[in-house]
């Protein structure tokens, strides 16, 4: 059972910005850093953004994100369609004596 | 390059135990936290557990408590998920991913950086 909050979906032209919140709660969110993974069509989730708007490497600088208390939100800027994918939030949360939880997940539909 | 390489597609019938596998290699393995996922069909993802192979420490989370065993064998860079009895819910894609940060006793920090390609699990009578 996700403790994260995502909209289901979201949408966008190529080129277009696209936002995607996570809503949280203070033990997970609002005192540890957030993660976001991006799982395309059939394939593993791949970690995109972690400890603060960081990428590993590969990943375009298309790619950001912030938080602000309990939320955090995932910008794609500059959609392409290659974008088209599930995209996940996930945090530690420490009222469940440490235990990483995840978003409920958002599809990014290019239209 | 890191690789995380699981074991291929099992069909089972319920009841039936079941022990899949996630090969580690290009790291050191013993000294990072493996984790597991679950993701169910057409569902979102599910953290299941970590474990850390060099002393074998475990977590789970409490949905999966009592419900399947996270183990390593370090001497073959090998992290392994089982269960004992099989139920049809159990039907899923699991993931296992490598965990970079810190884990205390209470609590860890950091992503899963690298993630196997998936063992999909089937349950059926």
């Amino acid at each position: 059972q996700s403790v994260l909050t995502q909209p289901p979906s979201a949408s966008g032209t190529p080129g277009q910005r696209v936002t995607i919140s996570c809503s949280g709660s203070s033990s997970n969110i609002g005192s540890n850093t957030v993660n976001w993974y991006q799982q395309l069509p059939g394939t593993a989730p791949k970690l995109l953004i972690y400890s603060d708007d960081q990428r590993p490497s590969g990943v375009p600088d298309r790619f950001s994100d912030s938080k602000s208390g309990t939320s955090a939100s995932l910008a794609i800027s500059g959609l392409q369609s290659e974008d088209e994918a599930d995209y996940y939030c996930a945090a530690w949360d420490d009222s469940l004596n440490g235990h990483y939880v995840f978003g409920t997940g958002t599809k990014v539909t290019v239209l | 390059e890191v690789q995380l390489e699981q074991s291929g597609a099992e069909l089972k019938k319920p009841g039936e135990s079941l022990k899949i596998s996630c090969k580690s290699s290009e790291y050191s393995f013993n000294n990072y936290w493996i984790g597991w996922v679950r993701q169910m069909p057409g569902k979102g993802l599910e953290w299941m557990g970590i474990i850390y192979p060099d002393d074998s420490d475990t977590r789970y989370s409490p949905s999966f408590q009592g419900q399947v065993t996270i183990s390593a064998d370090k001497s073959i860079s090998t992290a392994y998920l089982q269960w004992s009895s099989l139920k049809a819910s159990d039907t899923a894609m699991y993931y296992c991913m490598r965990h970079i940060g810190y884990c205390s006793s209470a609590t860890c920090s950091g992503p899963f950086d690298y993630w196997g390609q998936g063992t999909l699990v089937t349950v059926s009578s």
